[in-house]
Order: C-alpha cells, then structure tokens, then sequence
C-alpha cells in the first residue's frame, strides 16, 4: 500500500533563517506531488504541485520554493523565512497519469512550522 | 479558473442528529468531487468522492450528493457521532489534466454527545 511521510512534525525557526521541509512517498511511481499551507482557520492555498522529477510549478510567489530531485521526493525551501511563513505545511500526492481512473489526493500527516 | 464556496463554515450539532454541508462551485468543466475530513493536527483524509456521471454515492453513514445543473454538491452525515467532530473540505477538479483540485474554506463539525 502507498504511504506519505513528512519530517519534521513541528519546527520553530526564528525570521531569517533557512527551511527545509521533506516529503516522501512509498507504493507508488511517478505521482503528482503537492505542497499546501494550511493557516490556522483557513482552508488550503495550493503552493507548488510536480509532475515529474525536477518538473516544478508555482501557484504562489512568495519567498518559497519546491525541487523534486527524486521520483517520490518533495521538498520544500526557504532561504529566509518571514513571520507570515508560520502555518501548517501539507504535502499530498495523487496517481494521475494518464490512464489511470483514480485522481484522488492523499495527504501527508503534515507539518506545524512556527516562525518567531 | 474554479472557485468554490462551502457553506455553513461551522456546523454544531447533537449526537444521533444529521448534518449536512453545502458547496458550489464555478466552473461547468469540473467532474470530480472529493471530500476530506481533517481531524485536529492531521492531514486531511479522502472519506468519499463523487463522479459528474452520478447524483448520488453512498457509505454507511455518510453520503453525497450532486446536482451538476445548479453545479452544486452536498455532503450528508447521518446519526452523528462524536468522533465526526473534525473540519470537512469539499473540492472540485477536472479529470483530464493536471490534476489541481480546488478547495472550499471547510466546515468545522462539532458533534456534542
């Protein structure tokens, strides 16, 4: 069966300082991958999704940024982070191939990033 | 491009009660419709979708509903128990691309026992 991890589970990291955020898949080959920033009450603004490897796009611009450097890896950056970065980070995949019947979107158990 | 609008964006009901939440959404192109039940500190996770060629879809206790004409569609929980209690998203997309759902704000369910 197919899994999705995320690491780290929390992280506090003050303003100015780098990020880098992991996500891997298992059970599966060439997903769709995604990040999204979930804020506290709000739903879920779409950050980056990935078709294949080294294949990016940005829905946001912002001080952010997203590389696959493998099949089933996801990862997100900040060179500096601002206060407003502080939300909950979700990575999700999906099979969407052609071919395939079934779209559907799983989500990885997330993480919490505070910035101060 | 898609957007939809999910309604109530809190919802309080009693144990043994139902609960429906409601979505719409803009574009006529869109044919799949997701729904996702993110409980506290979790990712959110799938609970039952619907395909454009169906008006309704059902499992166990809950189920959804479609009225592409209006394009509305609703999520329907029966019997509510406490453990329902969590924030709901509905979604919209097209199947024949890139597969870039939108969401809706979510619907945060309170089930009192």
């Amino acid at each position: 069966s197919q899994t999705i991890h995320q690491w780290p589970a929390t992280l506090v990291q003050p303003v100015g300082s780098p990020l880098s955020l992991e996500c891997t898949v298992e059970g599966t080959s060439n997903p769709n991958l995604y990040w999204y920033r979930q804020a506290a009450g709000r739903g879920l603004q779409l950050l980056f999704y990935s078709v294949g490897i080294g294949q990016i796009s940005s829905e946001v611009p912002q001080n952010l940024s997203a590389s696959r450097p493998q099949d089933r890896q996801f990862i997100l950056s900040s060179k500096k982070l601002l206060l407003s970065d502080s939300g909950f980070y979700l990575c999700a995949w999906s099979v969407g191939s052609p071919g395939h019947a079934d779209y559907e979107q799983y989500f990885g158990p997330g993480t919490r990033l505070t910035v101060t | 491009g898609e957007n939809v609008e999910q309604h109530p964006s809190t919802l309080s009901v009693q144990e043994g009660d139902s609960a429906v939440i409601k979505c719409t959404y803009s574009d006529s192109a869109s044919n799949y419709f997701p729904w996702y039940k993110q409980e506290l500190g979790k990712g959110p996770q799938l609970i039952i979708d619907i395909r454009s060629n169906v008006g309704e879809k059902k499992d166990q206790r809950i189920a959804v509903t479609l009225n592409k004409t209006a394009k509305h569609f609703s999520l329907h929980i029966t019997e509510t128990q406490p453990e329902d209690s969590a924030v709901y998203f509905c979604a919209a997309s097209f199947l024949g691309g890139s597969y870039i759902p939108t969401f809706g704000r979510g619907t945060s369910l309170i089930v009192h026992p």
